[in-house]
């Protein structure tokens, strides 16, 4: 089945810099891969999405890459603020038929 | 008001009692999940269920079975619980049986099993 790995466990950066969170896969039927943020404490939300009939979506300051040769893609997020930081985590499915894996998550911490 | 409700919050339990974890969701979502999150393996799916009385197995659902008689509620039983099923567990909700769509979470269930 598809496994997703997310290569960053941690990352720091400053304020006002930008972050970028890195993830491979490996079903090369994969075709939906979104992202969700984890604040301290609390639960999982939905922040962005990219589907494989694009390479780029921007979304504010999130930004999605998606690489289907390397089957990698990865989280922009420019001009970082303190409330960015939290847990990230990709994920990756088919249209149909599987269900969402998700990558072991990233902590981004932006420091002032 | 579109929302996953879990219940409990916080579950103390002993080895070998049963464990049972509630799940709401209020969207009308088709398909609902429970996984759970560990430090440093991420979020894994333990079942799926894909509308009332259609569950499916994840990636670990050894120890677990669920249970879903309306299609807003999705129960996680654990029977005699282990030590090892210490750990934060989160249902969620999708509109529909693809997997193309967005989770949307309860606030999560921290069990501890002593």
């Amino acid at each position: 089945g598809e496994k997703v790995e997310q290569h960053e466990s941690t990352l720091s950066v400053r304020e006002g810099d930008s972050a970028v969170i890195n993830c491979t896969y490996t079903d090369t039927a994969s075709s939906y891969f979104p992202w969700y943020k984890q604040e301290a404490g609390k639960s999982l939300h939905f922040v962005i999405d990219i589907r494989s009939n694009v390479d780029r979506k921007q979304s504010q300051r999130l930004i999605v890459l998606l690489d289907k040769k390397a089957k990698r893609f990865s989280l922009h997020i420019t001009a970082t603020q303190p409330e960015d930081s939290a847990i990230y985590f990709c994920a990756a499915s088919r249209n149909s038929g599987t269900y969402q894996r998700f990558g072991t998550g990233t902590k981004l911490q932006v420091v002032p | 008001d579109m929302k996953v409700t879990q219940m409990p919050r916080y579950l103390i339990k002993r080895m070998g009692e049963n464990v049972l974890l509630e799940c709401g969701q209020d969207m009308s979502h088709e398909t609902m999940y429970w996984y759970r999150q560990d430090p440093g393996l991420g979020l894994q799916l333990i079942y799926i269920s894909y509308d009332v009385d259609s569950n499916s197995e994840g990636d670990i659902p050894k120890g677990y079975r669920v249970s879903r008689k309306k299609r807003e509620h999705f129960s996680l039983i654990l029977d005699s619980a282990k030590t090892n099923q210490t750990s934060v567990y989160f249902c969620a909700s999708s509109r529909d049986w693809s997997s193309a769509e967005t989770l949307y979470f309860g606030s999560g269930t921290r069990l501890t099993v002593l």
